[in-house]
């Protein structure tokens, strides 16, 4: 079965500092692989995707995430934290086959101090 | 840029209460989800439907909830009588394709049942 984890329940980070929230995850195959972000009071925003191709993948807001294959892992970094990135990121998961539902990891919170 | 929008985004509701929650997808989009969020719980999967029907759903989606389309625009999910534990944020979200496309999500309702 598909599953997540996100080991990092929290983190913490000072403005202008690098990021990287751990993802793994578990699937027979390769996945489809999402970063989704949520603000305070917010829907989920899609940072970025990977779907097949170059595993070093660019999204939004100056985030990417690289797929490696060997280590089942999806981890998303940012260069330099801005204290508007705080918020609550979700990796997630997509099958190719079967089933099109997303199974989502318990999400990292994200503090930024200025 | 086309949103998937939400409405309420707020509701309030008595135990055994019916609620109806609303959703418009993106206008072209024709698969459509439901998920839900209890407070400081990952995002569940709970329905996907297509060409006017489920295609799959979640142990969760029991007989108390039901979703349909009713019209070219609204996509709904009605819980039939709501228990406490129903309690959670409710987010819609759209694809154009299925498993292959990205999942755009709603803001999300908010359901308190008291």
């Amino acid at each position: 079965a598909q599953s997540v984890t996100q080991p990092d329940i929290h983190i913490t980070v000072s403005e202008g500092a690098s990021l990287e929230l751990r993802c793994n995850y578990s699937y027979g195959a390769t996945p489809y692989l999402f970063w989704y972000v949520q603000s305070p009071g917010q829907g989920l925003q899609l940072l970025l995707k990977y779907f097949s191709g170059d595993t070093l993948v660019q999204g939004i807001k100056g985030f990417e995430a690289e797929f490696k294959r060997s280590q089942s892992s999806f981890n998303l970094r940012k260069p330099s934290v801005h204290w508007s990135d705080a918020a609550e990121y979700f990796c997630a998961v997509g099958a190719k086959v079967n089933t099109d539902k997303l199974i989502f990891g318990t999400g990292t919170r994200l503090q930024v101090f200025p | 840029e086309p949103e998937v929008t939400q409405t309420p985004s707020h509701q309030v509701t008595q135990m055994g209460q019916e609620v109806i929650l609303r959703c418009v997808p993106i206008s072209n989009h024709l698969y459509f989800y439901w998920y839900r969020q209890i407070l400081g719980q990952k995002v569940e999967f709970l329905v996907s439907f297509y060409n006017n029907e489920i295609s799959e759903k979640s142990e969760i989606f029991d007989d108390q909830f039901s979703v349909e389309r009713p019209d070219g625009s609204n996509f709904t999910l009605k819980i039939r009588s709501t228990k406490l534990e129903d309690s959670a944020m409710y987010f819609c979200a759209s694809t154009l394709g299925g498993y292959q496309e990205t999942q755009y999500f709603g803001p999300g309702t908010r359901l308190l049942v008291l």
